[in-house]
C-alpha cells in the first residue's frame, strides 16, 4: 500500500518569501502525485499533479512542484508567498492504473507573516 | 458549477442520536468519496461509489456508519447511534471516473456529539 508523509507539521514564512513544502512517497513504483490546499473552514483544492513525463509540474497560483525518483519526493515550491497562501497543504498519493483510492498526508499548515 | 454540495455544514447532537449527512456531487461526475478529517487521524476515506454503487467501504469504522448513493445526484452518509468520537468534518468529494483523476470537494460538514 502507498503511504505519504509530510514532515513539516507547521512552517512560518514571511511575505515574500520562498516556500518549499516537503512530500515523501513510499510505494513500488511511481505513483500518481498530488498537492492540494485547504484553506480554513473550507474543502481542498487541487493545486497540482503528477503522473510522468517532466518532473517539474506547474499548477495553479504560482506554485510547482519537482518530482524526484531516486529521493521518493515530491516537493512543493512557490517563489514569493502572498498573505493569502496563508492554508494547510495535503500531498496525497494514488497507485496508478489502480483504484482510485487517494491516500492523504498529514498536511503542512502554512502561516505567512508581515 | 455549483461545485460539490453538502448539508448541513454544521451539526449539532446528542450522542445516541441518528445523523445524516448529504451530498450532491458535480453534474456529469460519477464516482463519489466520503472522507473524514479530524486532527489525531488526518483525512481518511470512508467509502466511495463508482456509478452509484459502492466500491470500498473498507475505510467505514464500524456499522453504525453507513452510506448510500441512489441515484446519481445524491448521497447520504448515515450515523446510527452518533458517539462524541465521531465528531469531525465530513468531506464529499466528487470526480470522473479514471485513475488519477482530479477530486472535487465539497465544504464539509462539521459535525459535534455531545
Amino acid at each position: 500500500a502507498q503511504s505519504v508523509t509530510q514532515p513539516d507539521i507547521h512552517i512560518t514564512v514571511s511575505e515574500g518569501a520562498s516556500l518549499e513544502l516537503r512530500c515523501n512517497y513510499s510505494y513500488g513504483a511511481t505513483p500518481y502525485l498530488f498537492w492540494y490546499v485547504q484553506s480554513p473552514g473550507q474543502g481542498l483544492q487541487l493545486l497540482l499533479k503528477y503522473f510522468s513525463g517532466d518532473t517539474l509540474v506547474q499548477g495553479i497560483k504560482g506554485f510547482e512542484a519537482e518530482f524526484k525518483r531516486s529521493q521518493s519526493s515530491f516537493n512543493l515550491r512557490k517563489p514569493s508567498v502572498h498573505w493569502s497562501d496563508a492554508a494547510e497543504y495535503f500531498c496525497a498519493v494514488e497507485a496508478p492504473g489502480g483504484d482510485q483510492k487517494v491516500t492523504f498526508g498529514t498536511g503542512t499548515k502554512l502561516q505567512v507573516i508581515p | 458549477d455549483a461545485g460539490v454540495i453538502q448539508s448541513p455544514r454544521h451539526e449539532v447532537t446528542e450522542m445516541g442520536q441518528e445523523v445524516t449527512l448529504r451530498c450532491k456531487p458535480i453534474s456529469g461526475h460519477n464516482s463519489l468519496f466520503w472522507y473524514r478529517q479530524t486532527m489525531m487521524r488526518g483525512l481518511e476515506l470512508l467509502i466511495y461509489f463508482n456509478n452509484n454503487v459502492p466500491i470500498d467501504d473498507s475505510g467505514m469504522p464500524e456499522d453504525r456508519f453507513s452510506a448510500k448513493m441512489p441515484n446519481a445526484s445524491f448521497s447520504t452518509l448515515k450515523i446510527q447511534p452518533s458517539e462524541p468520537r465521531d465528531s469531525a468534518v465530513y468531506f464529499c468529494a466528487s470526480s470522473l471516473i479514471a485513475a488519477g483523476e482530479t477530486q472535487y470537494f465539497g465544504p464539509g460538514t462539521r459535525l459535534l456529539v455531545l
